[in-house]
Order: C-alpha cells, then structure tokens, then sequence
C-alpha cells in the first residue's frame, strides 16, 4: 500500500508563476516531511521540511503547508524558475524511526520560459 | 567535499551473476540506506543500516544483501541478479540525532542504473 501519494505525476506552470505540488499521506503516525527535488542523473537533493508541529514552512521562494487533519501537504514555489524542473518527492517519517523515509511517487514539474 | 559515493554509475548484466554496488559517505554519519526508483512507484526502500553492524529490512528487501563492518561504507549485494532488478539505485546517509536538529534529512548519491538481462 502506497503510505504516501503525489497524485499528479506531471504539472507544467509558466516561469513567474506559482507551482503547487501536492502530496497525500495515510500513516497517522508520520510527523515529518521532507520535499526533495531530483533532476536527471543525479539524485535527490533536500529541498524543504516540515514538522506535525507546525503548519507551514518557508524558505525563500519555497513553502511548504501541512493540513494534518487532510492528511495532506503541499509544496509552494513563487515565482516558478526554469531551473526548478524536476521531479518533486515528498516523503515522511515517524519520529520513531528516524531517518526511515517514505516517498512517494514523484511529480515532474516543467516551468516553461 | 561532504558527499554519498556508488559505483558502479551504469551497469549491464545478465541473470544469475552476482553483483556488488559500493556506496560510500564521508560524512561520519550512522545512518544508511538503499533506495530504489522505478517509474510510477517512487523511491521505495531496500535495506537500511542505524549503525556498524546493524542492518534491517525496508519494504523491498527480496533478492538483496547488505552488510555494515564499517560506519563510511554500505554495500548492496545482488546474489543472482534478476531482470526484476533492474531498477536505479540510490545509497543515502544522514545523521539520525532526531527530528529537531533536521538530522533525518538523507543525503542521496548519485545513483547507479542497473540492467539485468
């Protein structure tokens, strides 16, 4: 069973715009999420985090909101660059186990020029 | 540099002949762990590692080896190979002092695309 589910495997945004890439999860007991971003031949690099604690995280031009009682959370990124296509994972973990991550399937953003 | 080494990058090979990917990290950190990525599915974990001589099984651990006789390396073993294997691996290492210090944050190699004929 997927724990954790990025239902849009593509979105395509125009450069300055907003990206939202959404993420659902199931396990009751994640408090910890992470976004990465991966671009071709290389791997995951961390991006963003958030704890249950809080509802949203910002850095920059990224921010990451948590609805815990949906189950769900999103990645913002104002203005969209080209440089930001990837693919998008978001992952979460149990406080319990740590470093353990799941991830879901991943989103491929596309910011046209 | 702070960084996850894998070799090999790519590899082909046929079924039944027994394959190592080495990963490395230089980053003194206790945790490590394999990924691998197939297309509609994600990053699903095989084996992961809290220390030297600790390993345990992730979600996918069928047809896979691991050990950890050393902190810096995390070996994944691959007895007789299958073209169900053929996947793209990630080794990743983080800190794992708990949630606040953002230790769980994994740092990802670069990968190694394995083909099994």
């Amino acid at each position: 069973d997927q724990q954790v589910k990025q239902n849009s495997p593509s979105l395509s945004v125009q450069e300055g715009r907003i990206s939202i890439l959404n993420c659902d999860y199931t396990n009751s007991m994640f408090d910890y999420f992470l976004w990465y971003k991966k671009y071709p031949a290389e791997g995951p690099t961390f991006l963003i985090s958030i704890s249950s604690i809080k509802d949203k995280n910002e850095d920059g031009r990224f921010t990451v909101f948590l609805n815990k009682s949906a189950k769900h959370l999103s990645l913002h990124i104002v203005p969209s660059q080209p440089g930001d296509s990837a693919v998008y994972f978001c992952a979460a973990s149990e406080e319990t186990s740590g470093s353990r991550l799941t991830f879901g399937e991943g989103t491929q953003l596309t910011v046209n020029p | 540099e702070a960084q996850v080494t894998q070799n090999p990058r790519y590899l082909i090979t046929v079924t039944g002949k027994k394959l190592t990917v080495t990963c490395s990290q230089n980053m003194n950190h206790e945790y490590m762990s394999w990924y691998r990525q197939d297309p509609g599915l994600g990053l699903r974990q095989i084996y992961y590692s809290m220390n030297v001589e600790v390993t345990d099984k992730g979600d996918v651990p069928e047809g896979y080896k691991v050990s950890r006789k050393e902190k810096r390396n995390f070996p994944l073993i691959l007895e007789s190979p299958s073209p169900n294997q053929t996947s793209l691996y990630f080794c990743a290492s983080s800190l794992r002092q708990g949630l606040d210090s953002g230790a769980n944050v994994l740092t990802f190699g670069a990968g190694s695309r394995l083909t099994v004929l």
